[in-house]
């Protein structure tokens, strides 16, 4: 069974800051590994998704994530943040034939 | 193209009361799925769907709630005696061509309070 933490429930940068959202799965096989974001009120947006290839993937609005097989993450970063990046963001893993699983979330605040 | 369509929005309920959540996926999207939120956590998969198929439910406590698709489209997920710690949002999502490598799109969200 695949498994998914996101260690940081909540982040505050300012704006312009760089940020760094964690994610750490377990599972043995081959995955796939996937970032939302769910502004209040709404429902989940897809950012990027990694399979294989090259470890770095691009996402929409600036976003990027890197994976590590060593380490078990799947981080996300952008280099300089806006006050609408600010939203709840969810790292969700997956095997082949099996479903979605999400992590907890984590809550970023972008202070204007 | 039109998204995830989810209806209703919010839903107020006693304990012991029924309630039904109606979705409507993108169209020719063969899966669909069942997610319920609670307050400050990540989704929780319910059941999915490929066409009329029930693939895994077996998150789904079988005794109050029920999910069906009957003709590959549309789904209707039904609590039968509602309990306060059924107080969550219950998101559908539907994907093309399934599998779990696909992008996932998620409708809004019914947010239900059970008193």
């Amino acid at each position: 069974t695949q498994t998914v933490s996101q260690s940081d429930a909540h982040v505050t940068v300012f704006e312009g800051d760089s940020v760094e959202l964690r994610c750490n799965y377990s599972y043995g096989g081959s995955i796939y590994l996937s970032w939302y974001i769910q502004h209040h009120g709404h429902g989940l947006q897809f950012l990027l998704k990694y399979y294989s290839g090259n470890p770095v993937v691009q996402g929409v609005n600036g976003f990027e994530a890197e994976f590590s097989k060593s380490d078990s993450s799947f981080h996300l970063r952008k280099a300089s943040v806006h006050w609408s990046d600010s939203a709840v963001y969810f790292c969700a893993v997956s095997a082949t034939g099996t479903y979605q699983r999400f992590g907890t979330g984590t809550k970023l605040q972008v202070v204007p | 193209e039109a998204g995830v369509t989810q209806s209703p929005r919010y839903a107020v309920l006693q304990e012991g009361q029924a309630v039904s959540f109606w979705c409507d996926p993108i169209s020719g999207h063969d899966t669909l799925y069942w997610y319920q939120q609670p307050r400050d956590q990540g989704p929780q998969l319910l059941v999915y769907f490929r066409d009329e198929a029930v693939i895994d439910n077996s998150q789904l406590p079988s005794d109050r709630f029920s999910a069906v698709r009957p003709k590959g489209t549309n789904s209707t997920l039904k609590i039968q005696s509602a309990k306060q710690g059924d107080t969550a949002t219950y998101l559908c999502a539907s994907s093309l061509v399934g599998g779990s490598q696909n992008t996932l799109y998620f409708g809004a969200g019914t947010r239900l309070s059970v008193l």
